[in-house]
């Protein structure tokens, strides 16, 4: 069973819209809670971060966190044709450091 | 600050030879990782070491693979030797300890094996 999974893309979106996009994590011990963003061959890059229950609120960026379901997403507001990348759920689990990633979700925004 | 800075950025090698990929952290930062990425099997970890000794090393696929961290500065992943199945992106990444920052990760080698 893979740890950590992403909804299935792609995804396209108008622009304007709400993009959403999800992940599960498999361990109840994961602690910390990232969304990376990564354009067509460049190296991931960090947008978001979460560690309690809950919103958290960023620019046009929300990540919310459920630990018991163990379910984190994030919301992507007013989406712009520069958001069309693929985004990265990573978790890390108990005193651990190393981050575990999701397959990602491609995201397409339509201008 | 550079950032992570790894190289070479390509590497195109033939099968039975010896690579090495190379990576500086940040400076100060004590964790660093490696990372492979495929499109089948998306990012996965390799290695990573804290203040130069290696932690976790169960990612390495096969002993043709090995990683070594000299000093704070400086990393090498080594194949040897080298089959096209191991032709990915090869990523290292850093952090301070612990904290909201997250992984910086540097700008990857893009290998292949012919």
């Amino acid at each position: 069973q893979k740890e950590v999974e992403q909804n299935s893309g792609p995804l396209s979106v108008p622009e304007g819209a709400i993009a959403s996009l999800n992940c599960t994590y498999s361990d109840r011990g994961s602690q910390s809670f990232f969304w990376y963003r990564q354009y067509s061959g460049k190296s991931p890059e960090l947008i978001m971060s979460i560690y309690s229950n809950g919103d958290k609120e960023d620019g046009r960026f929300t990540a919310q966190l459920n630990k018991a379901s163990q379910y984190v997403s994030l919301l992507i507001r007013d989406s712009q044709p520069s958001d069309s990348a693929t985004y990265l759920c990573a978790v890390t689990s108990g005193s651990a450091r190393q981050l575990t990633f999701g397959s990602g979700t491609q995201l397409t925004v339509l201008p | 600050d550079a950032g992570v800075i790894q190289s070479p950025r390509h590497e195109v090698t033939e099968m039975g030879q010896e690579v090495t990929l190379r990576c500086k952290p940040i400076s100060g930062h004590d964790y660093l990782f490696w990372y492979r990425q495929t499109m089948m099997r998306g990012l996965e970890l390799l290695i990573y070491f804290n203040n130069n000794v290696p932690i976790d090393d169960s990612g390495m696929p096969e002993d043709r693979f090995s990683a070594k961290m000299p000093n704070a500065s400086f990393s090498t992943l080594k194949i040897q030797p080298s089959e096209p199945r191991d032709s990915a992106v090869y990523f290292c990444a850093s952090i301070l300890n612990w904290g909201p920052s997250g992984y910086t990760f540097g700008s990857g080698t893009r290998l292949t094996v012919v």
